[in-house]
């Protein structure tokens, strides 16, 4: 099974908004309406932001936001905050080999 | 306070094998499915391998399969990971999660997550 392909980096400015993409196939994004995401800073554990596609976990803002079109899921930050500086990684249900990660990507807030 | 805590990392030869653990607390183990997740800078996350919460369904990413094998206690609110024959290409941060459901398998998300205990497999 192959990791699901995210952008290296992205980057906003404070009050803006980044999206990131993370695009796999039909037998994982695109199959299933079980993409999650995942926020990582620097030596801490992931944490989940984005679960089913679009819905947010209780305590995570309303700044986060999913979606996901076909093969490709994504991931809005809005208004842009500097603890929003991370590595966000998306995931998805994937069938018979159950679980997918993808790449990861470095959010830069300038 | 939901806790995921590993143990058992450290720096192993090639062909070895290691045990980790995870002791959890803050919620009713043997209710849910538990995972373990890997970490590597070159690759990212991976994940490993997932049981449910009676240990009848256990899945193993293909990397893993016939060298690693999860197990839980259930009366010690505790999973584990026995990793055998280990190869260079296993060097990574290994996580504990926790599922919201009970059976491994089906679509799930991870959360929490633990720590994190890094296995080193180098001569």
């Amino acid at each position: 099974q192959s990791a699901l392909t995210q952008p290296p980096s992205a980057s906003g400015s404070p009050g803006q908004s980044v999206t990131i993409s993370c695009t796999g196939t039909s037998s994982d994004v695109g199959g299933y309406n079980y993409v999650s995401w995942y926020q990582q800073h620097p030596g801490k554990a992931p944490k989940l932001m984005i679960y089913e596609v679009s819905q947010r976990p209780s305590g995570v803002p309303d700044r986060f936001s999913g979606s996901k079109s076909g093969n490709t899921a994504s991931l809005t930050v809005s208004g842009l905050q500097a603890e929003d500086e991370a590595d966000y990684y998306c995931s998805s249900y994937a069938g018979r080999n159950p679980y997918v990660f993808g790449t990861g990507t470095k959010v830069t807030v300038l | 306070e939901v806790q995921l805590v590993e143990s058992g990392g450290g720096l192993v030869q090639p062909g070895r094998s290691l045990r980790l653990s995870c002791a959890v607390s803050g919620f009713t183990f043997d209710d849910y499915a538990m995972h373990w997740v890997r970490q590597t800078p070159g690759k990212g996350l991976e994940w490993v391998s997932g049981i449910s919460w009676n240990s009848d369904s256990i899945h193993y990413a293909d990397s893993v399969k016939g060298r690693f094998t999860i197990s839980r206690d259930n009366a010690k609110n505790s999973l584990y990971l026995q990793m055998n024959s280990l190869r260079p290409e296993d060097t990574a941060l290994y996580y504990c999660a926790k599922a919201p459901e009970k059976y491994s398998g089906s679509p799930t998300r991870f959360d929490p997550w633990g720590q994190g205990t890094l296995v080193t497999v180098s001569s």
